[in-house]
């Protein structure tokens, strides 16, 4: 099992362009989120899924839209990419709802200038 | 509204000593309550978990509902200790996630 992964690793974007961070786990698991993680920040919940086809906000989900058409899949949208959202992205899956474990991606680093 | 606070941004002890992270959380109800730890240059992972009651690597957390805090804590801190930790509440009700601003944990030689 390759878990979850996310492409790219690193990303620069200038103001105002729009990109899509893939995340896809290989685990049949029907939880799956986003974050974001800045100094002195911890990390905040973006959007989140609870399976194919439902998708819910989070803590800080402006600026981001997903979608989730596959079990597997979860990719996050930036529409109109602005230096506040420089940051590292992770994404996590879980197995089920209520104290599950969150498996967790390696991240993504974007810079947006 | 629901918060988890870390009040401490970094925690350096002895190796052998005692360690104790905080975490303190706001929430009406009964949340379900867990620690992930990060070691440098690996994934972000999970440490405990409260519905568990476990022990990993020497570390144990318990709830305080009346403090509303989870503290974590081992009795003899190791070099390989030295990440950074996080304590996260799940609201039972939606499925999201709180995560606290993290306490980094330098274990010194």
């Amino acid at each position: 099992n390759a878990g979850v992964t996310q492409t790219p690793k690193f990303q620069v974007l200038k103001t105002g362009q729009s990109m899509t961070l893939q995340c896809a786990q290989d685990m049949n698991h029907e939880y799956m989120s986003w974050y974001r993680q800045d100094p002195g920040m911890g990390l905040r919940l973006i959007h989140y899924s609870v399976g194919a086809g439902i998708t819910d906000q989070g803590e800080v989900p402006n600026g981001y839209n997903v979608s989730r058409s596959t079990t597997e899949d979860f990719p996050l949208r930036l529409l109109s990419a602005a230096p506040s959202q420089t940051s590292v992205y992770f994404c996590a899956s879980s197995a089920g709802l209520g104290a599950y474990e969150q498996y967790f991606g390696p991240g993504t680093r974007l810079t947006v200038t | 509204a629901q918060r988890v606070t870390q009040p401490e941004k970094l925690l350096s002890v002895f190796k052998g000593a005692p360690v104790e992270l905080k975490c303190n959380y706001s929430y009406s109800g009964s949340p379900e309550l867990f620690w992930y730890v990060q070691y440098s240059r690996q994934r972000l992972q999970l440490l405990l978990r409260h519905i568990s009651r476990e022990s990993i690597k020497g570390f144990t957390a318990d709830l305080n509902k009346g403090e509303t805090s989870f503290h974590l804590k081992k009795p003899f801190a190791q070099e390989e200790d030295s990440a950074m930790y996080y304590c996260a509440l799940e609201d039972p009700g939606t499925y999201k996630y709180i995560f606290g601003t993290g306490t980094r944990l330098k274990v010194l030689a």
